[in-house]
Parts: C-alpha cells; sequence; structure tokens
C-alpha cells in the first residue's frame, strides 16, 4: 500500500539465527508500530515507536527488539528466532488521533 | 480471556443484501470503537470507527452501531458486494490511544452474486 512498506514479504529461517524486518513508511508519521498475528489471537502489539529512538514494549516483546533511527524506518529484529515466533508482522503507522494504518505484511516460518 | 470477541467466525450473505457483522466487548472503560477489513496477503484497512459518545456512525454503506449499556457494536453493509468479501476486525480501545487498543479474532464474510 502506497506510504508504507514492509520488507521482506516472505522469510523463512532457522531456529536460532538473527531475523530483522523492516518497515519503511513515506507518510513522515510519528508513530509506528509492529503487531503479530496469529491463529486464535486477535492483533497483538509488539512494540510501538513514538517518535526517533523513542520506543516501548507492547504486549509481546519477549524476544524481540526494535530501533528506529529515521522517522521513515522501523525495524524489527527477533534476536534468535524460536519457532513460537512463526507469524504473520504488520507494521501499522498512524498519525497524531488517527486510526492505524497497516502495511501488507511479512510472513515468517521458523523451521 | 478475550475482551474483545466477534462471535461469529463466518458469514455468508447474498449480493444486494445486508451484512451485519457483531462485536462484543467486556472493558466499560473503552470509549473508542474501530472496524477493520482485511483482504488476502494485503494488511487490515481501516473501514469506520464510532465514539463512545455516539451511538451510530454512517459512511456510504458501511454503519457502526454501538449499544454501550450491552457493550455490543455492530457493522452493517448495505447493500452487500462481492468485493465486501473479506475478514472484518473489531477493535476496541481508549480514544488517541492507539497502542492500547485491544483486536477481535476477525469474522470472515463472503457475498455471493
Amino acid at each position: 500500500d502506497a506510504g508504507i512498506t514492509q520488507s521482506p514479504r516472505h522469510k523463512v529461517t532457522e531456529t536460532g539465527t538473527p531475523v530483522t524486518l523492516r518497515c519503511h513508511q513515506t507518510e513522515n508519521h510519528r508513530y509506528m508500530y509492529w503487531y503479530r498475528q496469529d491463529p486464535g489471537h486477535g492483533l497483538r502489539l509488539i512494540h510501538y515507536s513514538y517518535g526517533v529512538k523513542d520506543t516501548d514494549k507492547g504486549e509481546v516483546s519477549d524476544g524481540y527488539s526494535v530501533s528506529r533511527s529515521k522517522t521513515e524506518d522501523f525495524l524489527l529484529t527477533l534476536e534468535s528466532a524460536t519457532s513460537s515466533q512463526t507469524s504473520v508482522y504488520f507494521c501499522a503507522i498512524a498519525g497524531p488521533g488517527s486510526p492505524l494504518h497497516f502495511g501488507n505484511g511479512t510472513r515468517l516460518t521458523v523451521t | 480471556d478475550q475482551q474483545v470477541k466477534q462471535n461469529s467466525p463466518s458469514l455468508s450473505v447474498q449480493e444486494g443484501r445486508i451484512s451485519i457483522l457483531n462485536c462484543d466487548y467486556t472493558n466499560s472503560m473503552f470509549d473508542y470503537f474501530l472496524w477493520y477489513k482485511k483482504y488476502p496477503a494485503e494488511g487490515p484497512t481501516f473501514l469506520i470507527s464510532i465514539s463512545s459518545i455516539k451511538d451510530k456512525n454512517e459512511d456510504g454503506r458501511f454503519t457502526v452501531f454501538l449499544n454501550k449499556s450491552a457493550k455490543h457494536l455492530s457493522l452493517h453493509i448495505v447493500p452487500s458486494q462481492p468485493g465486501d468479501s473479506a475478514v472484518y476486525f473489531c477493535a476496541a480501545g481508549e480514544a488517541g490511544n492507539n497502542r492500547k487498543l485491544i483486536w477481535g479474532l476477525g469474522t470472515s464474510l463472503a457475498v455471493n452474486p
């Protein structure tokens, strides 16, 4: 979707390896979010950012770290991937008082 | 325990008829509710929202109704079109605080020609 791009769209990795997912926005929005979507669960917030170098944990942050060195990029890192982190990951952006606008997701499989 | 429940995993309606998707919540502190639509291999797309100070919000073919006493909201799509076939997610939380949103599991709507 215009304005927010996630890469890669698909990734298969092995248990124990580090993985980084990228979210890039062209909207200059302050707020960025990483969610995961799994069967039997609603979207769950992993981490979010409220500005460059300003990040905080969400509901399911264990095993994940994030970085935001530029307004447009928000990186999600799985420090040592586990099979429980097999999921679809969505990045979202939002302006002040605006609803979330989501990217098209990254499907990650950890074998 | 799910704070936002969409009790119907799927719904099938005929083109031109009304689609009604339901959502129940348990937390009386929620004052902001949203509906998103999701097509396969895409991210959720914002449809419509409602604040707890209202009981109805309308946008074209989409209307959201909020019953605070019952802690229930519904999304009406009239008339339904085949392009409306998607998964619909309800979300609830505090106004202006996206990081506190709680999401339902979704209802898969199929609109048959």
